[in-house]
């Protein structure tokens, strides 16, 4: 089955400690990205990769970090986290091709709470 | 910079009744517009793309229209039923210097539509 999995599904941390989330995509797509999405605030990007080891800012990169080593994974990195990246986080991921629709495919989401 | 903007925050209608969401633009014209749902709890799934050039595009219930001229593009439910119930979000497709994608999206805030039976 063609899916985007991400884990944990639910994280509670604390200020300061490191924590990483994982993406996997079985779909062999070029393009990944990383989503939060705030109530009011809507799907923002974080930081999105073109391929492997390609990667760019997003609309709200700050505070995190993000490495394609290989094609399938694109995890995303909270060296300290704080209260403010509490959150509901969505990897995706999408063909790349100018004939095709850029379909978007999420993950199920990670919700992170940061005390 | 671009901005993406969906006015409603929320949409009440009448199953049977044809609901409309609007989806609005400043700046310059994206080349591409996308429409995904999404379901609470869950993430969004893609609808529809519609082409800068394209006046229109339809999918069964689902109508998607572009227009340049007011900076908007209006997504159409047709004979909606409760199913349709969620949140829609439209998202702008940036496109690099050859005129392909290269992964970079902005979403509106999304509308949460609400079909009472």
């Amino acid at each position: 089955e063609a899916q985007v999995t991400q884990n944990p599904r639910y994280l509670i941390t604390v200020t300061g400690k490191k924590l990483t989330v994982t993406c996997s995509q079985n779909m062999n797509h070029e393009y990944m990205s990383w989503y939060r999405q705030d109530p009011g605030l809507g799907l923002r990007q974080i930081y999105y990769s073109m391929n492997v080891e390609v990667t760019d800012k997003g609309d709200v990169p700050e505070g995190y970090k993000v490495s394609r080593k290989e094609k399938r994974n694109f995890p995303l990195i909270l060296e300290s986290p704080s209260p403010n990246q509490t959150s509901l986080y969505f990897c995706a991921s999408s063909s790349a091709g100018t004939q095709l629709s850029y379909e978007q495919y999420f993950g199920p989401g990670t919700r992170l709470t940061v005390t | 910079s671009q901005k993406i903007e969906q006015n409603s925050e929320a949409l009440n209608i009448q199953e049977g009744k044809t609901a409309t969401l609007t989806c609005n633009y400043t700046n310059y014209s994206p080349a591409y517009l996308q429409w995904y749902r999404q379901d609470p709890g869950r993430g969004p799934v893609f609808l529809l793309l519609i082409r800068e050039n394209e006046k229109e595009k339809r999918k069964e219930r689902l109508k998607v229209t572009f227009d340049t001229t007011l900076k908007q593009s209006l997504f159409h439910i047709t004979a909606s039923q409760p199913a349709d119930s969620a949140t829609y979000l439209c998202a702008r497709v940036s496109l690099g210097a050859g005129g392909t994608s290269y992964g970079k999206l902005t979403f509106g805030q999304g509308t949460i539509l609400t079909v009472h039976p």
